[in-house]
């Protein structure tokens, strides 16, 4: 069964580094996302990404963070210049979004990358 | 703001007994209704979706759906301690993102 992958399952970093974290969607899924999660509270939409764009974004996501697709697989989510508050589970998802109904278009969540910034 | 909540649990029920799960959603405008299990540690998994009003079944699990009260509960069957877990809901509107509750926890107990 085709899944989410992600790279790499663990980041520690240094305050004020820069990360990229990575994950191969689906291979025949057009719609990519990010979310995290803090330890202990809820998963929190970051961005969403269609057609090379972003289609969408929460307050979160402001300029210290970035998303690529640099090719046909692979979908990154990049921190410029990470905080102790960044520490977080970050999960990549995807869905088909090959149209008819959208409302039943399930997204599917990778394993996560946990990031411990210090 | 969009709120989804749910109790945080922990749920206890022993094995073999029903779990009721509820979650009830802020936005009128939400047609999708998501539930995902979380073990600790990992990334929520699918359990079952429901966009229409009433109850729709898949094997042990019940989703119930009432956009009128803005709830939705997911009913569990013969619980086992491996359905021991945070259960997630998530609403969204078609094509945008998944917006989460906090999750309620459940323990079945052998």
């Amino acid at each position: 069964e085709p899944e989410v992958t992600q790279t790499p399952s663990h980041q520690v970093t240094q305050m004020g580094q820069e990360v990229i974290l990575r994950c191969v969607p689906i291979s025949n899924h057009l719609y990519f996302y990010w979310y995290r999660q803090i330890l202990g509270q809820k998963v929190e939409f970051l961005v969403s990404f269609y057609n090379n764009e972003i289609s969408e974004k929460s307050e979160i996501f402001d300029d210290q963070f970035s998303v690529e697709r640099p090719d046909g697989s692979n979908f990154t989510l990049k921190i410029r210049s990470t905080k102790l508050e960044d520490s977080a589970m970050y999960f990549c998802a995807s869905r088909e979004g090959s149209g008819g109904a959208l409302v039943t278009d399930t997204q599917y969540f990778g394993p996560g990358t946990r990031l411990t910034v210090l | 703001q969009k709120e989804v909540e749910q109790n945080s649990g922990p749920l206890s029920v022993p094995e073999g007994a029903i779990a009721s799960l509820n979650c009830t959603y802020s936005d009128r405008g939400s047609q999708s209704f998501f539930w995902y299990r979380q073990y600790s540690g990992k990334s929520p998994e699918l359990i079952m979706f429901i966009y229409s009003n009433g109850d729709k079944e898949d094997g042990r699990f019940t989703a119930q759906l009432n956009k009128a009260s803005q709830y939705v509960s997911l009913l569990i069957r013969d619980s086992q301690p491996s359905d021991s877990a945070t259960y997630l809901c998530a609403v969204n509107s078609p094509g945008y993102a998944l917006n989460f509750g906090k999750g309620t926890s459940l323990l079945v107990t052998p």
